[in-house]
């Protein structure tokens, strides 16, 4: 069975410091991978996704993340965190199962990233 | 705007009533999806539809309801059988590259 993993619970980083926020997954052939944010009270934002190719992923707002297949990874990154950065981040898979796909989505437990001034 | 809209944002319910949380996207959109939020639990999927007047049983289907009648519309209904239904509620489409595109989400409260 498909599954997403993001070990840290929170992340705190100073702002103008880059940021990092992990996530581990499994599954069986290629993945295809997602990252998305939460503000408070509000839906996810789509940031961006890995399907193929580069292993660097440039996505929304000056986010990163590198796909790293022996390591089964797919870790967001920035440069340089605003204030502004801080909310809940979520990695996610596409599942597949026996009927093909069906396009879902199975998520992580998700991130706070907390970024002070 | 294209997107997807959620209603309402805010819901109380007494227990024992059914209530029909509202989606509609004009995206075009073949797939919808509808996901429930749990504090520290991340997102879990209650339903989906991959076209219209079909669907099927996401993860924790037991106690919702919903239907397909258009391709814009996605209802879920919380019914009386949802033991423990206090919970964010997230509707989402499937775009092209496999993205979902999320609503802004309904907060259902049980008094």
């Amino acid at each position: 069975a498909q599954s997403v993993a993001q070990p840290e619970d929170q992340v705190n980083v100073a702002e103008g410091n880059p940021l990092t926020v992990k996530c581990t997954y499994s599954v069986s052939g290629n993945p295809y991978l997602f990252w998305y944010v939460q503000y408070p009270n509000r839906g996810l934002q789509f940031l961006l996704k890995y399907i193929t190719g580069d292993n660097l992923v440039k996505g929304s707002y000056g986010f990163e993340a590198e796909f790293n297949k022996s390591q089964t990874s797919f870790h967001l990154k920035k440069p340089s965190a605003l204030v502004s950065d801080s909310a809940l981040y979520f990695c996610a898979v596409r599942d597949k199962d026996g009927s093909g796909n069906t396009g879902k989505l199975i998520f992580g437990q998700g991130t706070t990233l907390q970024v002070k001034p | 705007d294209g997107g997807i809209t959620q209603s309402p944002k805010y819901l109380f319910r007494k227990e024992g009533q059914n209530v029909t949380l509202s989606c509609e996207q004009n995206l075009n959109h073949d797939a919808m999806y509808w996901y429930r939020q749990d504090p520290g639990q991340g997102l879990r999927l209650i339903y989906y539809s991959q076209i219209v007047n079909d669907f099927q049983k996401g993860d924790i289907a037991e106690g919702y309801s919903v239907s397909r009648e258009k391709k814009e519309s996605f209802p879920l209904t919380v019914t009386s059988a949802q033991k423990n239904p206090t919970a964010f509620y997230l509707c989402a489409s499937r775009g092209l590259a496999g993205e979902l595109f999320f609503g802004e989400g309904s907060r259902l409260t049980v008094l």
